[in-house]
């Protein structure tokens, strides 16, 4: 079983719409998560970080974490043309006694006008 | 406030080269974590150091190392280059903490070995 896994997509929704991102994790004890946009080219930049169970929003973004399942989400609404890119999911994995930020694969947005 | 500068931008080195690259934080950010990324393996974690000190590692060869200096500029070496260690090689500062690792990425070094 992968540590933190994203369905690589590509994940395609008009423009307007809402795009639903998700990512889920392996170890437990995990503690932080966050969502990084990477487009073609470039580094990743972080957009939205979640600590605790339940939503986090920040303008179009919503962020979802749901420990229990061990279920991270991501929520674009309104969607742009720009958010065109690729959605890393990170987790801070307990290991020897400090946290490994570790990274999904990434899911392929597309948004289309 | 500056970003995270990363340099050389690219590299093209022979397969038994060893190579250098330097990453300077944001001003007052004192942690430094170095990942690889592949399109095979994706982003992955290589090493992280705070207050020049080596903090968390992944699973790397000991071909790879780091160092920190006192104004938290961070420096990776791998030696004895492989083929395989073509990858876009991205420096990520933060604040502080170890829970919250809210990082912030640098432009990369895309090294090419030949």
């Amino acid at each position: 079983q992968k540590e933190v896994e994203q369905n690589s997509g590509p994940l395609s929704v008009p423009e307007g719409a809402i795009a639903s991102l998700n990512c889920t994790y392996s170890d437990r004890g995990s503690q932080s998560f966050f969502w990084y946009r990477q487009y073609s080219g470039k580094s990743p930049e972080l957009i939205m970080f979640i600590y605790s169970n339940g939503d986090k929003e920040d303008g179009r973004f919503t962020a979802q974490l749901n420990k229990a399942s061990q279920y991270v989400s991501l929520l674009i609404r309104d969607s742009q043309p720009s958010d065109s890119a690729t959605y890393l999911c990170a987790v801070n994995r307990p290991s020897g006694g400090s946290y490994i930020p570790t990274f999904g694969r990434g899911t392929s947005l597309i948004v289309h006008p | 406030k500056a970003g995270v500068t990363q340099t050389p931008r690219y590299l093209i080195k022979t397969r038994g080269q060893q190579v250098t690259l330097s990453c300077s934080p944001i001003s007052g950010h004192r942690s430094v974590s170095w990942y690889q990324q592949t399109p095979g393996q994706g982003l992955q974690f290589l090493f992280e150091y705070f207050s020049e000190t080596q903090r968390n590692k992944g699973n790397f060869p000991g071909r790879f190392s780091g160092r920190q200096f006192s104004n938290s500029r961070s420096e990776m070496n791998v030696s004895t280059l492989e083929l395989g260690d073509s990858a876009l090689y991205l420096c990520a500062s933060s604040l502080v903490g170890r829970e919250s690792y809210e990082q912030y990425f640098g432009p990369g070094t895309r090294l090419t070995v030949t």
